[in-house]
């Protein structure tokens, strides 16, 4: 059973950047579509970006000038660039992968997500 | 951007009963909709993909039903376990977007 687990610092200063790894156990981070997606607290769920793992990324445009999603197939993990934050980038980050190889349509597995709040 | 509204925004129920959960489109997004449950401190937990596909391991009381603006998640008897935030999601169009949630509490 693969499993997703989110790392990087909890706590980043307005104007920095924010940078996450997604680290991936139990599969090859080889054949999938990967993605961000992140909550601020209390508020919903917002889709940061996808990529697949030989492919390019795409970002929604809100975000398109400040972010930066890559995947290591080395090292098996995805990663996650944020620069210039501020309080509103305050949010559990999540990675998330769909159920089938090659495909996009059921995003089933999840990490556990990691809390990145923006504050000097 | 297609936007996603969910409603009701809180649904107050007994356990044993019937949940309606209901997600409106702002334009057609085929069946490319996908329900999310989450509970307090955890990740999103994918329900149901394309619409009425129960993903694995989701019991049978979870159904998904819709097609172009209009979609449903019921739940045909809840359990202690189901009461959680539920989102939709579409993925029809670029971004991706979720609905802002209904919550299903305890009545």
């Amino acid at each position: 059973q693969v499993q997703l687990q989110e790392s990087g610092p909890g706590l980043v200063k307005p104007s920095e950047t924010l940078s996450l790894t997604c680290t991936v156990s139990g599969g090859s981070i080889s054949t999938y579509y990967w993605s961000w997606i992140r909550q601020p607290p209390g508020k919903g769920l917002e889709w940061i970006g996808y990529i697949y793992y030989s492919g390019s990324p795409t970002y929604i445009p809100s975000l398109k000038s400040r972010v930066t999603i890559s995947v290591d197939t080395s090292r098996n993990h995805l990663s996650l660039r944020l620069t210039s934050v501020t309080a509103a980038d305050t949010a559990v980050y999540y990675c998330a992968r769909p159920m089938a190889s090659g495909d996009y349509t059921a995003w089933s597995q999840w990490g556990q997500g990691i809390l990145v709040t923006v504050s000097s | 951007e297609i936007v996603l509204t969910q409603s009701p925004a809180t649904l107050s129920l007994s356990p044993g009963e019937r949940a309606t959960l209901s997600c409106r489109a702002s334009q057609s997004v085929s069946t490319y909709l996908a329900w999310y449950q989450q509970k307090p401190g955890q990740a999103p937990r994918l329900l149901i993909y394309d619409a009425s596909n129960r993903a694995t391991g989701i019991p049978a009381r979870f159904s998904g039903s819709g097609s172009g603006t209009d979609f449903a998640l019921t739940i045909s008897s809840l359990e202690p376990e189901d009461f959680a935030v539920y989102y939709c999601q579409q993925r029809s169009n670029w971004p991706w977007t979720f609905g802002q949630g209904t919550e299903v509490e305890v009545k």
